[in-house]
């Protein structure tokens, strides 16, 4: 069974940084993009950031462009996001997710975790 | 960039009665399409990828259509558990990965 677990989520003052991370299980984790998906309170869906499967392509939407950072960790089956300047409007619930494959959508989702900034 | 618009916001409708959802793209897509469901609180879950097909364990009340910029999800007989938030995300032009803006479901 997939399972995606994020965790490093909480509340962080503005201009601060903060590190998720998700822990995969289930599927061979080196053999796929995974993605971070934000959904700000009572907003819709915003891709933020991938990487390939082996790690050495990372993108990002313009808005985080600069100042998060995607990664992975193969050998621990973890993915991660390193936020940094965090500004008011990155409050978010941020997904980890699995992509089906090349050109394919998010097959599995993590239940999220929230960071909050706020002064 | 490419932009996704959803039709309507929402969709006011009984138990047992049928849906029909819009997703339009600026651009030609061809099949690069999804579409999710969120339910409240909890993470959007797959339907439909490549316009048409079903993912893993969804029903077959749920099916899609479409191609090129104007895409359709149909759900054939609302079950309870359908009245959520859905959206649609383009997989040809990327980054960013493009979602719509969603279509809420609620109960007439």
């Amino acid at each position: 069974e997939v399972q995606l677990l994020e965790s490093g989520g909480g509340l962080v003052q503005p201009g601060g940084s903060l590190r998720l991370s998700c822990a995969a299980s289930g599927f061979t984790f080196s053999h796929y993009a995974m993605s971070w998906v934000r959904q700000a309170p009572g907003k819709g869906l915003e891709w933020v950031a991938g990487i390939n499967g082996l790690g050495s392509e990372p993108f990002y939407a313009d808005s985080v462009m600069g100042h998060f950072t995607v990664s992975r960790d193969n050998s621990q089956n973890t993915l991660y996001l390193q936020m940094n300047s965090l500004r008011a409007e990155d409050t978010a619930v941020y997904y980890c997710t699995k992509e089906m494959g090349l050109t394919k959508p998010f097959d599995y989702w993590g239940q999220g975790t929230l960071v909050t900034v706020s002064s | 960039e490419m932009a996704l618009t959803q039709s309507p916001a929402t969709l006011s409708l009984s138990p047992g009665e049928s849906a029909t959802l819009s997703c339009r793209a600026s651009q030609n897509i061809g099949t690069y399409l999804a579409w999710y469901q969120q339910r409240p609180g909890q993470a959007p879950r797959l339907l439909i990828y490549d316009a048409s097909n079903r993912a893993n364990a969804i029903p077959a009340r749920f099916s899609g259509s479409g191609s090129g910029t104007d895409f359709t999800l149909t759900i054939s007989g609302l079950e309870p558990e359908d009245f959520a938030v859905y959206y649609c995300q383009q997989r040809l032009i990327w980054p960013p990965f493009t979602f719509g803006p969603g279509t809420k479901i609620e109960i007439k």
